[in-house]
């Protein structure tokens, strides 16, 4: 099992760019996360999806839209980037919804917006 | 709402030292309580929690954490550390009803040294 993968590991944008960012796991998981970590500031939820086909803000959702593609898929877009979106992304997953279950992480992506 | 706060951002050790990381909450409520560990340039994972019963919970690698509900502390201790503790700890909280958010802390960089 890979667990949870991203995509990409790194990327630099313009500001105003667009670009997805892709989060895939395989241990059959109901519910699906996105975060972002600054420094000094931990992680905070952006969007999540308890099961297939809903979709939930977080704590920050302004600036990225989702899609739960299918049980697998999570994916994070920015419409148009801001350097404020400058971070690293992780996506997570937990096996049933409640934040009481182990969320799995996977290994981030790293973005740079100029 | 739910917060929490870790007071140390950074605690530096010498191997086979004892680590304290600390960790409090904030909740009008009944709460769930996680350590989750990030070694470099990884995601997180999941060290250990307290969801209810014994108030002293212990991971596999040696580390403990004992959630103290008069002062609303969920401290992480280990008597002896290793070079490969040196990670990030975060410290994370949820109520426990109808949980959906993780709420993390600002996270505790453990530094050990030889």
């Amino acid at each position: 099992n890979a667990g949870v993968t991203q995509t990409p590991k790194f990327q630099v944008l313009k500001t105003g760019q667009s670009m997805t960012l892709q989060c895939a796991q395989d241990m059959n998981h109901n519910s699906m996360y996105w975060y972002r970590q600054d420094p000094g500031m931990g992680l905070r939820l952006i969007y999540y999806s308890a099961s297939e086909g809903t979709t939930d803000k977080g704590e920050v959702p302004n600036g990225y839209n989702v899609s739960r593609l299918n049980k697998r898929e999570f994916s994070l877009r920015l419409e148009s980037a801001a350097p404020s979106q400058t971070s690293v992304y992780f996506c997570a997953s937990s096996f049933l919804g409640g934040a009481q279950e182990t969320q799995y992480f996977g290994p981030g992506t790293r973005l740079l917006v100029l | 709402a739910q917060s929490v706060t870790q007071l140390d951002s950074q605690v530096p050790v010498f191997e086979e030292a004892p680590v304290e990381l600390r960790c409090n909450y904030s909740s009008s409520v009944s709460v769930y309580l996680f350590w989750y560990v990030q070694y470099p340039n990884q995601g997180l994972q999941l060290l250990l929690k307290y969801l209810s019963g014994s108030t002293l919970v212990e991971s596999i690698n040696g580390f403990e954490a004992e959630f103290n509900k008069s002062q609303t502390s969920f401290h992480l201790r280990k008597p002896s550390v290793h070079i490969s503790d040196t990670a990030e700890y975060f410290c994370a909280v949820t109520r426990s009803y109808n949980t959906d958010k993780l709420i993390f802390g600002t996270g505790t960089r453990l530094q050990v040294f030889p």
